[in-house]
C-alpha cells in the first residue's frame, strides 16, 4: 500500500510564485488534512475536508487554498507565495470514527 | 480552546532504560481523543497510541503506553525498554470528537535521546 503519498518532496519558491502541493491516498479515507510545520511548534491545520466536495478551514488558512473532488486527492494551493510560508507541509487523511492520521512523508517549502 | 503542553523540550535517556514523556491538554469538551506520534530524522509523522476520553482502560501497543489521567488532564506516554532507534521527536496531540471537527492540536514536541 502506497498510504498518503505527497509530492514534491522539496520545493524553492521565489515570492509572489503560485504552486500546488499534491496529496493522494488510497486507503479510501473520508477524512484528509493539510498542516505545517515550523521550527520550535507542532504541527498546525491550515485546511480539511470531510469528504468529496467538502472543505473547510483550519487555524491558519490564509494564503492557501483546498479543493476536494475525489476521495483519494486533496491538492493544497499556494496563491502568491510568501517567505512566511517557507515551512514544511504535511498532507494527512484518516477514517471516520476514533482514529489517529496517517502522514504523508511531507513536502519542504523554501520561499526566497 | 484547546491545548497541549509538552514541557520538556529534551530527554536523555540510557537504552534499556523506561522513558515518560509528559502531556498535559485542556479542553472543555467532555469527548476527545489523545495521541501520539513520532518524529523522527528523517522527517515522517508515525502514529503510536490513541486514547479516547471515555476509555476506561490505559492504551497500550507493543512498547508504547499511555499512562492517561482524566482528573489531572495528562496523558503521558511511556516506552518500555527504550532502543536506539526510539531517538526521535514525540508530539502529543488532542482532537475533541464530534462530526466535522478535524482539528488535530499538536504540542511543541519532546526530543528524546537514547544513549548507548
Amino acid at each position: 500500500n502506497a498510504g498518503v503519498t505527497q509530492t514534491p518532496k522539496f520545493q524553492v519558491l521565489k515570492t509572489g510564485q503560485s504552486m500546488t502541493l499534491q496529496c493522494a491516498q488510497d486507503m479510501n479515507h473520508e477524512y484528509m488534512s493539510w498542516y505545517r510545520q515550523d521550527p520550535g511548534m507542532g504541527l498546525r491545520l491550515i485546511h480539511y475536508s470531510v469528504g468529496a466536495g467538502i472543505t473547510d478551514q483550519g487555524e491558519v488558512p490564509n494564503g492557501y487554498n483546498v479543493s476536494r473532488s475525489t476521495t483519494e486527492d486533496f491538492p493544497l494551493r499556494l496563491l502568491s507565495a510568501a517567505p512566511s510560508q517557507t515551512s514544511v507541509y504535511f498532507c494527512a487523511s484518516r477514517l471516520i470514527g476514533p482514529y489517529g492520521y496517517t502522514f504523508g512523508s511531507g513536502t519542504r517549502l523554501t520561499v526566497v | 480552546a484547546q491545548k497541549i503542553t509538552q514541557t520538556q523540550p529534551g530527554m536523555f535517556v540510557q537504552e534499556k532504560e523506561a522513558v515518560t514523556l509528559d502531556c498535559t491538554y485542556d479542553t472543555s469538551d467532555q469527548s476527545y481523543g489523545l495521541f501520539w506520534y513520532k518524529q523522527p530524522s528523517s522527517g515522517e509523522m508515525i502514529f503510536l497510541i490513541y486514547q479516547g476520553s471515555y476509555d476506561e482502560q490505559n492504551a497500550t501497543e507493543g512498547r508504547y503506553s499511555l499512562n492517561f489521567q482524566k482528573a489531572r488532564k495528562s496523558a503521558n506516554l511511556v516506552i518500555s525498554a527504550s532502543q536506539l532507534g526510539d531517538s526521535a521527536m514525540y508530539f502529543c496531540a488532542m482532537r475533541e470528537q464530534g462530526f466535522g471537527n478535524e482539528k488535530l492540536t499538536f504540542g511543541t514536541g519532546t526530543r528524546l535521546t537514547i544513549i548507548p
